[in-house]
């Protein structure tokens, strides 16, 4: 089972390029998530996705945009980096109803410089 | 919102050693308490999970304990070994994941 995807591993940008992570589940979940790990602070939510065709704002989205292609993919896009956005981003995915696993991809390591 | 506070940041133990990890959090209808494991390059995974509802939870050398009132809950490992090492996450919510907030992380080194 491959669970969740996300491409690329790794990833440097110049301040003000634009680029889009991707991420796709195989496990049919409802939700998606996508969250930023910096040092000392630990995950942090970006947005979210409750259903296909719904997306919400998490703890820090400031500087982002989402889209929910459809029920398997949840893309996270940059439209002008910036060197704050230096991170590592996780997509995750979680089954419907409360208090469920959430399953996390491997991670994007992304440098602005 | 909640916000969840994770002691200590590093742990070293000799293998064989128990370690033990503790967080606060602040909401009150927080009641959902998860833990997870992240290994050098890889997304964290959930190792254990507690519910508002139960005071202690074990699974094999893993347990977890919850203090309401205090706010505060803790993952112990038991007889630990190398590939106990990793970083661990404990998280809380109030059932939803969308409202999931993460402890800042420890580092454990299981030293052989």
């Amino acid at each position: 089972n491959a669970g969740v995807t996300q491409t690329p591993k790794f990833q440097v940008l110049k301040t003000g390029q634009s680029m889009t992570l991707q991420c796709a589940q195989d496990m049919n979940h409802n939700s998606m998530y996508w969250y930023r790990q910096d040092p000392g602070m630990g995950l942090r939510l970006i947005y979210y996705s409750a259903s296909e065709g719904t997306t919400d704002k998490g703890e820090v989205p400031n500087g982002y945009n989402v889209s929910r292609l459809n029920k398997r993919e949840f893309s996270l896009r940059l439209e002008s980096a910036a060197p704050s956005q230096t991170s590592v981003y996780f997509c995750a995915s979680s089954g419907q109803g409360s208090n469920t696993e959430a399953f996390f991809g491997q991670g994007t390591r992304l440098t602005v410089v | 919102g909640e916000n969840v506070e994770q002691h200590p940041s590093t742990l070293s133990v000799q293998e064989g050693d128990s370690a033990v990890i503790k967080c606060t959090y602040s909401d009150s209808a927080s009641n959902y308490f998860p833990w997870y494991k992240q290994e050098l390059g890889k997304g964290p995974q959930l190792i254990i999970d507690i519910r508002s509802n139960v005071g202690e939870k074990k699974d094999q050398r893993i347990a977890v304990t919850l203090n309401k009132t205090a706010k505060h809950f803790s993952l112990h490992i038991t007889e630990t070994q190398p590939e106990d090492s990793a970083v661990y996450f404990c998280a809380a919510s109030t059932g939803n994941n969308n409202d999931m907030r993460f402890g800042a992380g420890t580092r454990l080194t299981v030293k052989p």
